[in-house]
């Protein structure tokens, strides 16, 4: 089956950019996903990228997608506290299902 | 965005009893929902698909007669708990898919707690 891994813990300073990365490993995925989770609240969508883009950008996020390498990465620019959560990418690989990532969990320090 | 409203946010029950989560797409119809769990500091782990009119399909290891799982409409799917233990204790999370849409969009949780 799918494996998504990520980096559990990424610490940055208020206004720094914060980048987060996912690799998978199912080369088929067809749509990938960032989500938000804030401590006790279920997942909220940040932004997705199809499988035959590179990079999408959406305010203070980029997405960047190597297929090549399986590898997603989440930037947030000018990372402010309220952006202190744990991250998750998910893969959809077909059938209705999305494998997620282990979660990053993002601190932003003053 | 589309909204998924779960409840109960949290439920306290004895050990035995049965606990009942609602799962609902507020403005979109769902033609699938999922249903997930989350232990503390771990990834989501899918326990199975509900598909509405027919029975869920569930994922390898979670067991069907102790998490029955109903979505009788499109814009509603529950889990049932069945004789709670605490080691049914966990963050319990649906999501569901609009038609033909590629997003999936998550209720808030609920925490289920077994005492």
């Amino acid at each position: 089956g799918e494996d998504v891994e990520q980096s559990l813990f990424l610490s940055v300073r208020e206004g720094d950019s914060s980048v987060i990365n996912c690799t998978y490993t199912d080369s088929s995925s067809t749509y990938l996903y960032w989500y938000k989770q804030e401590p006790g609240a279920g997942l909220q969508l940040l932004t997705y990228i199809f499988s035959n883009m590179d990079m999408k950008q959406d305010q203070r996020l980029t997405v960047l997608l190597n297929k090549k390498d399986k590898h997603l990465s989440l930037r947030i620019a000018d990372t402010q506290t309220g952006d202190s959560a744990i991250y998750f990418c998910a893969v959809d690989g077909g059938g209705n299902k999305l494998t997620f990532g282990t979660g990053t969990q993002l601190k932003v320090e003053l | 965005g589309a909204v998924v409203s779960q409840h109960p946010s949290r439920v306290i029950c004895k050990s035995g009893t049965s606990v009942k989560i609602e799962c609902r797409s507020l403005d979109f119809q769902a033609t699938t929902m999922f249903w997930y769990r989350q232990f503390p500091k771990q990834s989501l782990m899918l326990m199975a698909t509900s598909n509405e009119g027919s029975k869920a399909t569930y994922e390898q290891g979670v067991e069907k007669d102790k998490f029955l799982i109903n979505h009788a409409s499109l814009t509603l799917s529950t889990l049932t708990v069945t004789s709670a233990h605490p080691e049914d204790s966990s963050f319990y999370i649906c999501s569901a898919r609009g038609t033909g849409g590629e997003k999936l969009f998550f209720g808030s949780g609920t925490q289920l707690s077994v005492l």
